[in-house]
């Protein structure tokens, strides 16, 4: 089975600095997908961030970016230029390829970000 | 950008009765999820939906549990006798095409208290 496991239950961050929120997990797949999605307040889960395991390359969007691990099964989330509105609980999650958009999550980490 | 609506946004009800909870997907999406998120715990899977049958289901959508879309723009989820247990945040999402390449929509969630 897979699993999703986030480290860091809370992280803190100065305002316009950067903070990097870890993630790990464990597939025998080798097509698969993973996520990170923020969850503000409002409680709404928002994409962040996503990555194709098949892609060498760093997913990156805007001041997202993730640092991806594939032999050693990571999936870190790096915020650069830290923002109040980032402040939320953000969660790491792993879709199959073959599996219709059956996400398991982490136990995600809220994330502080301090004026 | 479109949302998925989920209402009400809390519902409190007494063990054994029947709970419906209630979501608008977004008007051109074909496939449909539930998600919970006990307090505390992980997001957890329970279900997928596509061209009004279930495609997918975790092994906490038991028999207690089932899916329905009413008309052409409802998707419930009914909890046949309500259990303490079954308290937790329930979360709607939907998707265009169900593709791997495409994002998952998640309504603001429902929480669901039982008493």
């Amino acid at each position: 089975a897979q699993t999703v496991t986030q480290s860091q239950p809370e992280m803190s961050v100065q305002e316009a600095e950067t903070v990097t929120l870890s993630c790990t997990y464990d597939t025998s797949e080798s097509d698969y997908y993973l996520f990170w999605y923020k969850q503000p307040p409002s409680r709404q889960m928002i994409l962040v961030i996503r990555q194709e395991a098949y892609k060498q390359q760093n997913a990156t969007e805007n001041r997202f970016s993730v640092n991806f691990q594939k032999a050693a099964k990571s999936f870190s989330l790096k915020i650069s230029d830290s923002q109040l509105g980032d402040a939320a609980m953000y969660f790491c999650a792993y879709r199959w390829g073959g599996s219709n958009y059956k996400l398991t999550f982490g136990k995600g980490t809220l994330l502080t970000v301090n004026p | 950008e479109p949302e998925v609506t989920q209402t009400p946004s809390h519902q409190v009800t007494q063990m054994g009765q029947e709970v419906i909870l209630r979501c608008v997907p977004i008007s051109n999406h074909l496939y449909f999820y539930w998600y919970r998120q006990i307090l505390g715990q992980k997001v957890e899977f329970l279900v997928s939906f596509y061209n009004n049958e279930i495609s997918e289901k975790s092994e906490i959508f038991d028999d207690q549990f089932s899916v329905e879309r009413p008309d052409g723009s409802n998707f419930t989820l009914k909890i046949r006798s309500t259990k303490l247990e079954d308290s937790a945040m329930y979360f709607c999402a939907s998707s265009e095409r169900g593709s791997t390449n495409e994002k998952l929509f998640f309504g603001s969630g429902t929480q669901l208290s039982v008493l």
